[in-house]
């Protein structure tokens, strides 16, 4: 079955500057591609998705990049303020009827003032 | 406004004892979704349904049980015998996909044992 990697595990960056996270995935019959942003005692809130016929996606200060060769795909936020501090999950699917999300295991962003 | 609810926000359980989460969305959305989170780690899938009275098993749901009796309601029950049940338990729900539709999530119940 799939299985998702995510790095870092943790992430502390400048306020201002950018982060960047990485998600490799095994199963090269998945296709579609979300990223979550949760929030202490909340659930997962969906920030940015993108499909296996797309390369790149972009929704103001958020970027998603899909290698479908290398099976690896990255979120990347610039000009990162407070209030990007949170845990990040990506996730990998194969669309067969229901959508069977596998997450990875999350990376932990802290925005430094 | 649209959502999905799930009741309690806290949750304890005894020794030998069923307890059953619940799970409410008025998006009039096909399918839903039972996820648990451990700390430092992603959700695993417990259980999904993509129709009323139908449901499969996820990766994790030995000890575990759902019913799906009405499209907007699908309770878990965490039985004895699933025997480390402490966690955060997810409901989700996402539009039956023609082509792939994101799945929006609840705020969670988070499960402990007395």
């Amino acid at each position: 079955g799939e299985n998702v990697e995510q790095h870092p595990s943790t992430l502390s960056v400048q306020e201002g500057d950018s982060a960047v996270i990485k998600c490799t995935y095994s199963d090269s019959a998945s296709n579609y591609f979300p990223w979550y942003k949760q929030e202490l005692g909340k659930g997962p809130q969906l920030i940015i998705d993108i499909r296996s016929n797309v390369g790149e996606k972009k929704d103001q200060r958020i970027a998603v990049t899909l290698n479908k060769t290398a099976k690896h795909f990255s979120l990347h936020i610039t000009e990162t303020q407070p209030e990007d501090s949170a845990v990040y999950f990506c996730a990998a699917s194969v669309v067969q009827g229901a959508q069977k999300l596998v997450f990875g295991q999350g990376t932990r962003l802290t925005i430094n003032p | 406004d649209g959502g999905i609810t799930q009741s309690p926000k806290y949750l304890f359980r005894k020794e030998g004892q069923n307890v059953t989460l619940s799970c409410e969305q008025n998006l009039n959305h096909d399918a839903m979704y039972w996820y648990r989170q451990d700390p430092g780690q992603g959700l695993r899938l417990i259980y999904y349904s993509q129709i009323v009275n139908d449901f499969q098993k996820g990766d994790i749901a030995e000890g575990y049980s759902v019913s799906r009796e009405k499209k907007e309601s699908f309770p878990l029950t965490v039985t004895s015998a699933q025997k480390n049940p402490t966690a955060f338990y997810l409901c989700a729900s996402s539009i039956l996909p023609r082509g792939q539709q994101p799945q929006h999530f609840g705020d969670g119940t988070r499960l402990s044992i007395l």
